[in-house]
């Protein structure tokens, strides 16, 4: 079966600090694998997909298969982080298996 | 570009009542997905509606239905209702066409927030 597990449900750093959100999967096949979030107030949204291999808003994040993550990081900080993320798992189909999010808090 | 709308915002209902929820996605988009957001099971994939027609289906029971129009909005119904369908209802709408899509990200309404008395 298909799971994400997010170990982390409250994470708190402060700015400038560097941040990593946790997140394994379980998935036989070729996983695609998203990060999303919901800033406060805020729909949820894509903030990025391992296809891309792309940063956004200064956060990278790398598929390892060995490992079975795609944790998320940004180097420093900052206060407009403060959001709810959530890994995402997709295998092609239009149906996301999510984690259970953690709460980022970026302290001043 | 509009974004996915969803109506209404909130609901509240009773136990054994239906409820029907609506979704206008993002133009262009065919595909609509539906996912349950409860603070304890998180966010659960309902049900993916493509050309009228139902793609792939999570693990809910039958109350849990849905449809699409030939607009691409699309609707969902819960019958009998329950204490535990207590929910925020998501709807996403993406590009995707065929059933391997790997560049289509899904973009997500606000919800509607339904609640059981």
């Amino acid at each position: 079966a298909q799971r994400v597990t997010q170990p982390e449900k409250l994470l708190s750093v402060f700015k400038g600090a560097p941040v990593e959100l946790k997140c394994n999967y379980s998935y036989s096949g070729s996983p695609e694998l998203f990060w999303y979030v919901q800033y406060s107030r805020q729909r949820l949204q894509l903030l990025l997909r391992h296809i891309s291999r792309e940063s956004i808003k200064g956060f990278t994040a790398d598929l390892n298969k060995g490992e079975t993550s795609f944790h998320l990081k940004k180097p420093f900080a900052q206060e407009e982080d403060s959001a709810m993320y959530y890994c995402a798992l997709s295998r092609g189909a239009q149906k996301l298996v999510f984690g259970q999010g953690t709460r980022l808090t970026i302290n001043p | 570009k509009a974004g996915v709308t969803q109506t209404p915002r909130y609901l509240i209902k009773t136990r054994g009542q239906q409820v029907t929820l609506s979704c206008s996605p993002i133009s262009g988009h065919r595909s609509v997905s539906w996912y349950q957001q409860t603070p304890g099971q998180g966010l659960q994939f309902l049900f993916e509606y493509f050309s009228e027609t139902q793609r792939n289906k999570g693990n809910f029971p039958g109350r849990f239905s849905g449809r699409q129009f030939s607009n691409s909005r699309s609707e969902m119904n819960v019958s009998t209702l329950e204490l535990g369908d207590s929910a925020l209802y998501l709807c996403a709408s993406s590009l995707a066409t065929g059933q391997v899509n790997f560049n289509q990200p899904q973009h997500f309404g606000d919800g509607t927030r339904l609640s059981i008395l």
